[in-house]
């Protein structure tokens, strides 16, 4: 498809487990973000990729959180040993780098449920 | 620290009105400030935009007024209609940090 791609579209997972969460950008863009969105809420910044520089990480929450980008295309938050606080929904979004712009393109949202 | 936020959490208005969404901000760093429309289940959709040394920009139906003497932009939908139900969020955008920052957002209800 022509938008952002995300998987899986809900997740459901009990206390303690791991889960990784996948974005599938739009082709061409160099820029990927994830937000973090919980019931209610605006969206809370995550973390920051651009081509082959380091990722601005400083909107994890805790190193309990991680997320990588492989080729500069598809990228994975992994959550580790999940906590309740953590359910909300996941926003993937990519962009054309151009100076002075915030128009970023997002995915539909993984739902995350931690029981 | 800096933060983008929102004065009213809902606003009903009737289909054919035209409605006005506030925000208030406090980054007056910000390069870029961003209308977003969120539907249920979606993620959010860029709307306008408006570049900080501007007071003014108008898109199709929408308008977007940013005053920066008192850090306040807002979001005038002309016609209101039923497809235009959604959440909307306000955001400012800092080049140099490559990063967008979202307000609270307001609920957009369209009346029959």
């Amino acid at each position: 498809g022509a938008g952002v791609s995300q998987s899986p579209s809900n997740k459901v997972t009990e206390k303690g487990k791991d889960v990784e969460l996948r974005c599938d950008p739009i082709s061409g863009h160099t820029a990927l973000y994830w937000y973090r969105q919980s019931l209610g809420q605006g969206l809370e910044f995550l973390i920051y990729f651009q081509g082959n520089s380091a990722p601005d990480k400083s909107g994890l929450p805790s190193d309990r959180f991680s997320a990588e980008r492989t080729g500069g295309s598809v990228s994975t938050l992994t959550i580790q040993r999940t906590q309740q606080e953590d359910s909300a929904v996941y926003l993937c979004a990519s962009s054309l780098r151009r100076e002075g712009t915030g128009e970023l393109f997002f995915g539909e949202g993984s739902r995350l449920t931690v029981l | 620290g800096e933060s983008v936020g929102l004065h009213l959490p809902t606003l009903s208005v009737q289909e054919g009105d035209n409605s006005i969404i506030n925000c208030a901000y406090s980054n007056s760093a910000s390069d870029y400030f961003i209308w977003y429309k969120q539907e249920s289940g979606k993620g959010p959709q860029f709307i306008i935009d408006i570049r900080s040394n501007m007071d003014k920009r108008q898109g199709q139906r929408v308008t977007v007024l940013l005053n920066k003497t008192v850090k306040h932009l807002s979001l005038q939908i002309a016609a209101t209609q039923p497809g235009d139900s959604a959440v909307y969020f306000c955001a400012e955008w800092e080049g140099g940090e490559n990063k967008l920052t979202f307000g609270t957002g307001t609920q957009l209800k369209v009346e029959l």
